[in-house]
């Protein structure tokens, strides 16, 4: 296993366009997470699947994003109609049930122009 | 809302010396801290954990120290090396409901180590 996969490395997008990102987990781990993360910031919470549920989404999760887990083992982070505030590495983590330590991917950096 | 700080936004430390990075938490749910690494174009990598049942944990080099009372805890990285160069998180995590289980990870800002030879 080579760990967290995301896929594209690199989106640039016009404002106004849709995007979509997709993240392969570890395949044993139940757990995946999508964080974003800012220059000079941490890594920000946005969502977590358990299995195929979706068990939390940030409150400051605007309704342009929706994440999906249809078969519990790969993910997809879509974004509507982005904003250049959307600017940002997105990066997917995955982990067991029973263990806190996330595993990340590479991450995948997202420009509006 | 900044729930996990790190108040040193960069450290510069000399090869073979110790390196001591801060991280401070304001939720008092939080009972158990991770220690992530990152290099430009990677994502973070795990270094090391503490539940809030520990005051130390220690991992070869690594050592992670948490003082409850304080909400604050460090990580002790000894002797330090060039390859340690990176940016480090401190995250924090609580159990969810039910109390069965840890989530998400709220993460600090991060503190740039530079690790000259």
């Amino acid at each position: 296993d080579t760990g967290v996969s995301q896929d594209p490395r690199h989106k640039i997008t016009k404002r106004g366009q849709n995007v979509t990102f997709r993240c392969d987990p570890i395949s044993e781990h139940n757990r995946l997470y999508w964080y974003r993360q800012t220059l000079g910031q941490g890594p920000e919470f946005l969502t977590y699947f358990q299995n195929e549920a979706q068990l939390e989404k940030s409150r400051l999760l605007s309704d342009r994003f929706s994440a999906e887990r249809p078969k519990g083992s790969f993910s997809t982070l879509e974004i509507q109609r982005t904003e250049q505030g959307d600017s940002a590495m997105y990066l997917c983590a995955s982990s067991l049930v029973r263990n806190t330590e996330a595993f990340f991917g590479q991450g995948t950096r997202l420009t509006v122009v | 809302d900044q729930q996990v700080k790190q108040n040193s936004p960069s450290l510069s430390v000399q090869e073979g010396r110790i390196s001591i990075l801060n991280c401070d938490y304001t939720n008092s749910m939080f009972d158990y801290f991770l220690w992530y690494k990152k290099y430009p174009a990677e994502g973070p990598t795990f270094l090391i954990s503490i539940s809030s049942i520990k005051d130390k944990n220690e991992d070869g080099r690594f050592t992670v120290f948490l003082n409850k009372s304080a909400k604050h805890l460090s990580l002790h990285i000894v002797p330090s090396q060039p390859g340690d160069s990176a940016v480090y998180f401190c995250a924090a995590s609580a159990r969810g409901a039910g109390g069965t289980s840890y989530g998400k990870l709220t993460f600090g800002q991060g503190t740039i180590l530079t690790v000259h030879p």
